[in-house]
């Protein structure tokens, strides 16, 4: 397997633009989680899924932030409008619940620059 | 929000030296605590997963013991070399999934 795969890996956008941020896991997993990495926060937990189904979304910041996942093998991170302090790498990861242990495989992030 | 704290912040050491690092968790609702190896413009990798009390586990030279009663996990490297250089985090999984990081110690270990 390939890992998990990220899409794009760099996107810089202009404020008030819609960005969409892809995520392909590894096949067979059944978890998907998306973080933030920033400075001041460290990589903190947006949301994640299980079975394609959103688990906990506490995460996500606004209301500008959705994320969706219409099948098992991709799901979506979309901010609309962007806003310059949303800039950060956002790392996707999955996993598969092994008797309740889920070791989470990152993918290679997306980092963000809003302008 | 659970609270991890990982200290220290950031370590800088010589080649060869030993060093060790401690992952601070909530004891309660304890299910594993995870470590993970970030190196930098990299994504992170897992190190170990651990889930009972008194847990060591080794990989190569490097290891890591668990305390769940009292909440506390080490992380040990043997012999410290440039590759090691990496930010470690670690995150308590309390049997939601979903893991929650702590802010990472970040090693430089200088030729």
């Amino acid at each position: 397997d390939a890992g998990v795969i990220q899409s794009p890996r760099h996107e810089v956008t202009e404020m008030g633009q819609e960005v969409t941020l892809r995520c392909k896991p590894i096949s067979g997993h059944d978890y998907l989680f998306w973080y933030r990495q920033t400075m001041m926060r460290g990589l903190e937990l947006l949301i994640y899924f299980n079975n394609n189904v959103p688990i906990d979304d506490s995460g996500m910041p606004e209301d500008r932030f959705s994320a969706k996942m219409p099948n098992a093998s991709f799901s979506t991170l979309k901010i609309q409008p962007s806003e310059p302090r949303d800039s950060a790498v956002y790392f996707c990861a999955s996993s598969l619940d092994h008797r309740g242990i889920t070791e989470a495989f990152f993918g290679q992030g997306t980092r963000l620059t809003v302008v | 929000i659970l609270n991890v704290e990982q200290s220290p912040q950031s370590l800088h050491v010589q080649e060869g030296d030993s060093t060790n690092f401690t992952c601070s968790f909530p004891s309660s609702n304890f299910y594993a605590l995870h470590w993970y190896r970030w190196e930098t413009a990299k994504s992170p990798e897992a190190l170990f997963v651990m889930t009972l009390n008194g847990d060591e586990k080794k990989k190569g030279r490097i290891s890591a013991t668990l305390n769940t009663k009292e909440g506390y996990s080490y992380l040990y490297i043997k012999g410290s070399q440039p590759e090691d250089s990496a930010t470690y985090l670690c995150a308590p999984d309390t049997g939601r999934r979903a893991l929650t990081f702590g802010s990472g110690t970040r090693l430089q270990v200088q030729p």
